[in-house]
């Protein structure tokens, strides 16, 4: 299993500002996703966190709005740019770790966004 | 494309009673299929998965699925809800391999259990 925790847990922010949420994994991970929970509604993944290299961003999520680093195998951050009310949500790092024999994706606790 | 559609946003069950969650997929090709728990202010937990394997999927706390190729389904139950099982719930579906690919999600349903 993996162990996930995210800091900050949850923040205030002001329209216009940026804030950095960071995912530290316990142990080392291929894969990390960053996910996120809009007040009322599902999980939508914003991009996988690519090690080394340039994450790769779904339909609707631009690089200029959320900026990710991945330096090595057990750390990511992901920054929320340029803040509008429209960003407040709930931000998830997520991690695919070895189960027994399979393979399962954990979840952080997520970081409570909310922009005034 | 895949998705997920949950019948229901919130669903109350009082403690003892059957809980029945649905989840309907839409996939051009063979799903696995997730049920995550969410409690309050923590992440989501792996309940259960079905990989082409079993259809009838056995998770953890006593909750249980099963695939139905033909309805497209994979309901969540459990026999006899326990108020600690008061929680978000949500259904999930990869085409990829097992979970090590990018999830799509349904909107969840909250479950309330009463006294």
């Amino acid at each position: 299993s993996a162990v996930i925790s995210q800091k900050p847990s949850r923040d205030i922010c002001q329209r216009g500002t940026s804030l950095t949420i960071q995912c530290q994994v316990d142990s080392q991970v291929t894969m990390m996703f960053w996910y996120r929970q809009q007040p009322g509604q599902s999980l939508t993944l914003i991009a996988t966190a690519n090690q080394g290299s340039e994450a790769t961003y779904e339909s609707g999520f631009v690089i200029d709005k959320f900026p990710i680093s991945r330096p090595n195998l057990t750390f990511s951050t992901l920054t929320v740019s340029n803040m509008s009310p429209e960003d407040s949500s709930i931000y998830l790092c997520s991690v695919v770790g070895l189960a027994g024999h399979t393979y399962e994706q954990y979840f952080g606790p997520g970081t409570r966004l909310t922009v005034t | 494309a895949q998705s997920v559609t949950q019948l229901g946003s919130h669903v109350s069950v009082s403690e003892g009673a059957l809980v029945l969650l649905r989840c309907n997929y839409s996939s051009s090709v063979p799903p696995y299929l997730f049920w995550y728990v969410q409690y309050p202010n923590q992440g989501l937990q792996l309940l259960l998965k079905y990989t082409s394997a079993a259809t009838l999927v056995k998770g953890i706390n006593g909750f249980e699925a099963e695939f139905k190729k033909s309805e497209t389904s994979f309901h969540l139950t459990k026999p006899s809800a326990h108020m600690r099982d008061a929680a978000e719930y949500f259904c999930a579906v990869s085409v990829n391999t097992g979970t090590a690919s990018k999830l799509t999600f349904g909107t969840g349903t909250r479950l309330q259990v009463t006294l």
